[in-house]
């Protein structure tokens, strides 16, 4: 069973402009979430789509969007990129039970300059 | 507001011995707990999970405690191997919410098994 994919897996950026992640989950799965990690906060959740539907959103401001399709497959924008966005951004399929394991992608490394 | 806490950056440990991470939350509304392995350049590795209802959970070498009224878990790795030495996040969640998709992680703890 292939696992999750994240596309890019590097991606260079300058302050201002915009980027769009993209993440296909694991065959099956129908809830895809993103996180964001950073050396000083760590894993930190950004929101959770589950079949087109977005179930569940973390703290970030609004520059911060996403979208799932009827794939499951989700994509994830950012907007008026700021240097404090260079982060590993990781997604996760799962089932979308509450106690169903999330299963991560290898990331995407997003830098701002 | 850091709602899970892995006080320890690192911790070294021989190869053969006991490896104990521990994790320490403050939401009481907390009732399923994980831990996740992640190696560089990868994505986190699910390894174990706890449900409030239990206070232990073994598989293979790795057996999770959970002390609600401590509110403090711990992984336990024995005998630690070589191929240990990763990165470990405790995570946790709320399943009141049905589907509630959103894993709280702790910073993380750097596990380093010395051969």
């Amino acid at each position: 069973k292939a696992g999750v994919t994240q596309t890019p897996r590097y991606l260079i950026k300058t302050r201002g402009q915009q980027v769009t992640l993209s993440c296909s989950p694991i065959s099956g799965h129908r809830s895809v979430s993103w996180y964001q990690q950073t050396p000083g906060q760590g894993l930190q959740f950004l929101f959770e789509y589950f079949s087109e539907t977005q179930r569940n959103k973390g703290n970030f401001p609004g520059r911060f969007s996403g979208r799932q399709f009827s794939n499951s497959r989700s994509e994830m924008n950012v907007s008026t990129l700021e240097l404090g966005d260079s982060a590993l951004y990781l997604c996760a399929s799962s089932r979308g039970g509450a106690t169903d394991t999330q299963y991560f992608g290898p990331g995407t490394r997003l830098t701002v300059l | 507001d850091q709602q899970v806490k892995q006080n320890s950056p690192s911790l070294s440990v021989q190869e053969g011995r006991i490896s104990i991470l521990n994790c320490d939350y403050t939401n009481s509304m907390f009732d399923y707990f994980l831990w996740y392995k992640k190696y560089p350049a990868e994505g986190p590795t699910f390894l174990i999970s706890i449900s409030s209802i239990k206070d232990k959970n073994e598989d293979g070498r790795f057996t999770v405690f959970l002390n609600k009224s401590a509110k403090h878990l711990s992984l336990h790795i024995v005998p630690s191997q070589p191929g240990d030495s990763a990165v470990y996040f405790c995570a946790a969640t709320s399943t009141s919410n049905f589907g509630n998709e959103k894993l709280t992680f702790g910073t993380g703890t750097r596990l380093t098994i010395i051969p």
